[in-house]
Order: C-alpha cells, then sequence, then structure tokens
C-alpha cells in the first residue's frame, strides 16, 4: 500500500499564499471525494483541516482550502502566517475499504 | 469535554503481545467509526485500521493484516488495539482518532508510545 505522493517542502513568506500537492491514483484520490488535509505540530496530535476535499470544519480559517482534480489533491494556505509552520498531510479513502496518508510536507515560513 | 485518551503503550518485546486502549468521553461514541493512526519516530502518519460504530466490521493496512486487531467495546466507550507478534517497525506514537463520516478524522488523542525493543 504505497503513500500519496507529497512534496517535501514547501516555503513561502508571511502574507504570501503556497499550494502542497497530493498525488495519488484512480484507487483513492481518483476515485473519491474522500479526501483529507491534516496540519501537525511538533509533537503534538494532528488537527483536521479539510475533509471531503474542499470542506472545512468549524473552527479552522477561511485561509486554507482544498481542492480536486484527477489523481491530485491540493491545499492551499492564503496570507501564510509565521503559525501555519508545521507539517502537512492528506489522506484519501482507498478501495477495499481501506486508508493512505501522503508522504507529509513541511511548510517553512521565510 | 470531548476528548479521546489512549493507553497502554510502553516497551515491549519482539514476539510479545501489547493491549492499547483509548476511552472516549464527552460524544456518543456509538455513533461513530474509529480509526487507529501510528507514527514512527521522525516520520510520517501511516492509517493502521478502523472500525464501524458497532463493531461489526474491520479493515486493517496490509503492513499489520493477521497481527493487529481493532476491537471496541461500546458499553465501556473504549476502542482497542491488540498488537500480536511485533517487530521493532512496529515502534511509533499510536493514535486514536474519531471518523468523521468517512472523510477525514475530526478528534485525535494524544497519542501513546510503543517501543518495541530487546
Amino acid at each position: 500500500q504505497s503513500a500519496l505522493t507529497q512534496p517535501a517542502s514547501v516555503s513561502g513568506s508571511p502574507g504570501q499564499s503556497i499550494t502542497i500537492s497530493c498525488t495519488g491514483t484512480t484507487s483513492d484520490v481518483g476515485a473519491y471525494n474522500y479526501v483529507s488535509w491534516y496540519q501537525q505540530h511538533p509533537d503534538k496530535a494532528p488537527k483536521l483541516l479539510i475533509y471531503d476535499v474542499t470542506n472545512r470544519p468549524s473552527g479552522v480559517s477561511n485561509r486554507f482550502s482544498g481542492s480536486k482534480s484527477g489523481n491530485t489533491a491540493s491545499l492551499t494556505i492564503s496570507g501564510l502566517q509565521a503559525e501555519d509552520e508545521a507539517d502537512y498531510y492528506c489522506s484519501s479513502y482507498r478501495d477495499s475499504s481501506t486508508y493512505v496518508f501522503g508522504t507529509g510536507t513541511k511548510v517553512t515560513v521565510l | 469535554q470531548v476528548q479521546l485518551v489512549e493507553s497502554g503503550g510502553g516497551m515491549v518485546q519482539p514476539g510479545r503481545s501489547l493491549r492499547l486502549s483509548c476511552a472516549a468521553s464527552g460524544f456518543t461514541f456509538t455513533n461513530y467509526a474509529m480509526h487507529w493512526v501510528r507514527q514512527a519516530p521522525g516520520k510520517g502518519l501511516e492509517w493502521v485500521a478502523v472500525i464501524s460504530y458497532d463493531g461489526l466490521s474491520q479493515n486493517d493496512a496490509d503492513s499489520v493484516k493477521g497481527r493487529f486487531t481493532i476491537s471496541r467495546d461500546n458499553s465501556k466507550n473504549t476502542l482497542y488495539l491488540q498488537i500480536n507478534s511485533p517487530t521493532t517497525e512496529d515502534t511509533a506514537v499510536y493514535y486514536c482518532a474519531r471518523d468523521h463520516s468517512g472523510g477525514g478524522n475530526d478528534l485525535w488523542g494524544r497519542g501513546t508510545v510503543v517501543t518495541v525493543s530487546s
């Protein structure tokens, strides 16, 4: 069960927008609208940012947005802030009622 | 308050067994499917297993198939992960997480550390 592919690192200056990609296959990202995104600060549990490709849970900033095209999902962070520096993971439902996470992306605020 | 609290982690020898628990509170446990997710030291998140709200359906990752068993006791609002025949590659922080209707995990515990070492 291969992990979804994410860039290892992405960086941006405060106020800029960045986008993190998450590439899967026709058995996961491309087949289902069950892509979610998580933010994880060091030594903390992950926090859900986006579910069902585009939806934000209550309390999550509207600076976070999600999208999908084909086998690739994306997370965009607008108006980058220092507190956004963290690791980000995508996840998708996959065939055979299983789930898979992405490889993770470290976001650095310059 | 709404929370998940894992317990049962620790050091275990390769080949021995360990059972993790996850106590849920502050919400209707029986309404939700539940997951276990793990994170090896310095590595990314890895999905481990899921169980339906009623405990009648389970699925797990190939990496743990046949060795790990997810279960739940709805009368005790508790989720379990039975770890059999662990190897050093099972060393990780183990998180329990609530399913958000199939689209993500909206509530996570703080995790419990499992170290497999002789």
